[in-house]
């Protein structure tokens, strides 16, 4: 079982809708970080959290430490946030990121 | 917001050469710098973290005489692929960051390809 695992694998979206994608992690950890990977394959960082909530324009991350769990929202999603997804989280004994295995998001118009 | 570079985007070489990537942290000081390689579809995968001024901590797996890594300068790291083979073929990106506990800011990586 993977350290940290994400869901859905795919999601797909009409324009406009709220979208939600998950992040359950087993290990303990300093901070998590929500990345977007465009089909070029460039990283983007959206967000790096270790409690609480995030909002970043149409973004938005919550985490809660208890439960070991994150959300990704998108409000009304447009096609250009088609990309890949992924949580990524930093352990307590280390500064190494531990990667879900993404999340494949298309909306179309 | 903080910008890394990498360079070239892309290349393509023959089967024996070695390939140079540099990886430039464009308007801040990178303490720290790491390098990934991504199959296609998969997740990234760590193959060492390099600290200026010291020598590179590679993953197990990873052989260093393989990867060379140098992190000469507070704005740049390089990872050279030496005696390069097909099977070396991936996207290798870095990342740089300033300090433990603060965020990682991702190059848009360089896909290699060898022949």
């Amino acid at each position: 079982k993977n350290e940290v695992e994400q869901s859905p694998q795919n999601l797909t979206a009409q324009e406009g809708e709220f979208i939600t994608i998950n992040c359950s992690y087993s290990v303990g950890i300093s901070a998590l970080h929500w990345l977007q990977q465009h089909p070029g394959g460039g990283i983007v960082s959206l967000f790096m959290l270790s409690s609480g909530k995030k909002k970043h324009g149409r973004l938005i991350a919550t985490i809660n430490i208890q439960e070991k769990h994150s959300s990704l929202h998108i409000t009304a999603s447009h096609p250009r946030d088609s990309a890949v997804y992924i949580c990524a989280v930093i352990g307590w004994n280390t500064d190494k990121l531990i990667f879900g295995t993404g999340t494949r998001l298309q909306v179309f118009p | 917001g903080a910008v890394v570079s990498q360079h070239p985007s892309w290349v393509i070489c023959k089967s024996g050469t070695s390939v140079k990537i540099e990886c430039r942290s464009l308007d801040f000081q990178a303490t720290t710098m790491f390098w990934y390689r991504q199959f296609p579809k998969q997740s990234l995968m760590l193959m060492a973290t390099s600290n200026e001024g010291s020598k590179a901590t590679y993953e197990q797996g990873v052989e260093k005489d393989k990867f060379l890594i140098n992190h000469a300068s507070l704005t740049l790291s390089t990872l050279t692929v030496t005696s390069a083979h097909p099977e070396d073929s991936s996207f290798y990106i870095c990342s740089a960051r300033v300090l433990i506990g603060e965020t990682q800011y991702f190059g848009p990586g360089t896909r290699l390809l060898v022949l």
